[in-house]
């Protein structure tokens, strides 16, 4: 089982909707976690972190932890053309917070 | 401006040859790390370096080496590189530990193993 796990995708939505990714992780000793969006060919951007259960929102951006569940999603509200790219979910672990474990990621294609 | 910047953004080599992709961050980051993506597995995290002289093994440290003699430059060294390191190579930084930091990406590193 990999400690974080994304569905792969793609994920088609059409503009204006809203996209739902999804991701699970392992270690329940996580506490810290983050969204990363990487465009073709560049690198990662971080767009979201969370760390308390709950929903955590920025802008189009909506962040849910549920550490009980093990499950951290992200919805993307109003999608645009431009929101099409990979988006990474990343956990912290260590005993220090020192590794950060990503997930296969989630490609999204929004379509006008 | 404030950048992680790696070098070179290409490299094809041969087996065995010994390489160093360098990393420099011009935003005085404690942390330093590299990963490495390769297509369905997602980034893994290679070495890390919590401060200078400070560095640790991150998931899949095998085949590589790192050094942290500068705050600014975390280089990534492969002694005898292996087609089964041919992969999209990363640097990162953040002011500090992972907690609570936003990590700032170099351009990466296509790297070919021949």
């Amino acid at each position: 089982q990999k400690e974080v796990e994304q569905n792969s995708g793609p994920l088609s939505v059409p503009e204006g909707a809203i996209a739902s990714l999804n991701c699970t992780y392992s270690d329940r000793g996580s506490q810290s976690f983050f969204w990363y969006r990487q465009y073709s060919g560049k690198s990662p951007e971080l767009i979201m972190s969370i760390y308390s259960n709950g929903d955590k929102e920025d802008g189009r951006f909506t962040a849910q932890l549920n550490k009980a569940s093990q499950y951290v999603s992200l919805l993307i509200r109003d999608s645009q053309p431009s929101d099409s790219a990979t988006y990474l979910c990343a956990a912290e672990k260590g005993a220090a917070g020192n590794k950060l474990t990503f997930g296969g990621g989630t490609r999204v294609l929004v379509k006008p | 401006e404030a950048q992680v910047t790696q070098n070179p953004r290409y490299l094809i080599t041969v087996t065995g040859k010994k390489l160093t992709v360098t990393c420099s961050q011009n935003m005085n980051h404690e942390y330093m790390s590299w990963y490495r993506q390769d297509p369905g597995l997602g980034l893994r995290q290679i070495y890390y370096s919590m401060n200078v002289e400070v560095t640790d093994k991150g998931d899949v440290p095998e085949g590589y080496k790192v050094s942290r003699k500068e705050k600014r430059n975390f280089p990534l060294i492969l002694e005898s590189p292996s087609p089964n390191q041919t992969s999209l190579y990363f640097c990162a930084s953040s002011l500090g530990g992972l907690a609570n930091e936003k990590l700032f990406f170099g351009s990466g590193t296509q790297l070919s193993v021949l």
